[in-house]
């Protein structure tokens, strides 16, 4: 399965301020995606990241919030912008290799804003 | 409203007993896929099921997929403190995983 790396691993930010989160598959996939999870609880799916193109987003989540870039097919990026306390919370990539694949997660990226 | 249904959302037993964790939904998902994740980690993919009423055995851990591939169960048998965790249980829809609210499973020794 693919290995999935992700930096920073948690951050300590301003309020009003933005951090790029990064996320490096070690094989080529074909769907990454990001998703977002209060501690203890479920996943909540961001957007999926689409190679060369815009990211598809899901209902309550916007580009200008959320920009999401996806050079290749191995890496991407997820920044979140002009940050309030309700942005705390921990940010996962995952990746698959395609429809029907096992989806496999990075370790996430727990952000706290003050 | 949640897409798919997960119960128990807390779950504390000794060690040694047995427990089961439901997944239910009024959707048909192509799969259901079962993760385990610790705290400071990603989710764990334990098992993929694909066929209505499909049966999955990993050591001590059961998947079963319903007939009709809406619903799905995870049952450990003879619980051990290292199966403590966040289970969460996902199916596929139009090429996304949907997420279950996730059972907190403590095993005490």
């Amino acid at each position: 399965s693919a290995v999935i790396s992700q930096k920073p691993s948690r951050d300590i930010c301003q309020r009003g301020t933005s951090l790029t989160i990064q996320c490096q598959v070690d094989s080529q996939v074909t769907m990454m995606f990001w998703y977002r999870q209060q501690p203890g609880q479920s996943l909540t799916l961001i957007a999926t990241a689409n190679q060369g193109s815009e990211a598809t987003y899901e209902s309550g989540f916007v580009i200008d919030k959320f920009p999401i870039s996806r050079p290749n097919l191995t890496f991407s990026t997820l920044t979140v912008s002009n940050m309030s306390p309700e942005d705390s919370s921990i940010y996962l990539c995952s990746a698959t290799g395609g429809v029907g694949q096992p989806q496999h997660f990075g370790d996430g990226t727990r952000l706290s804003i003050l | 409203t949640q897409l798919l249904e997960q119960s128990p959302q807390f779950l504390s037993i000794q060690e040694g007993e047995n427990l089961t964790v439901y997944c239910n939904s009024s959707s048909v998902f192509s799969s259901l896929q079962w993760y385990r994740q610790e705290p400071g980690e990603g989710p764990v993919l334990l098992v993929t099921v694909v066929t209505g009423g499909e049966v999955k055995k990993l050591k001590r851990l059961t998947f079963q997929f319903g007939d009709a591939r809406k619903d799905s169960s995870l049952h450990i048998t003879a619980a051990q403190p290292g199966d403590t965790g966040l289970y969460l249980c996902a199916g596929l829809k139009g090429g996304k995983l949907i997420f279950g609210q996730g059972t907190e499973l403590s095993v005490k020794p």
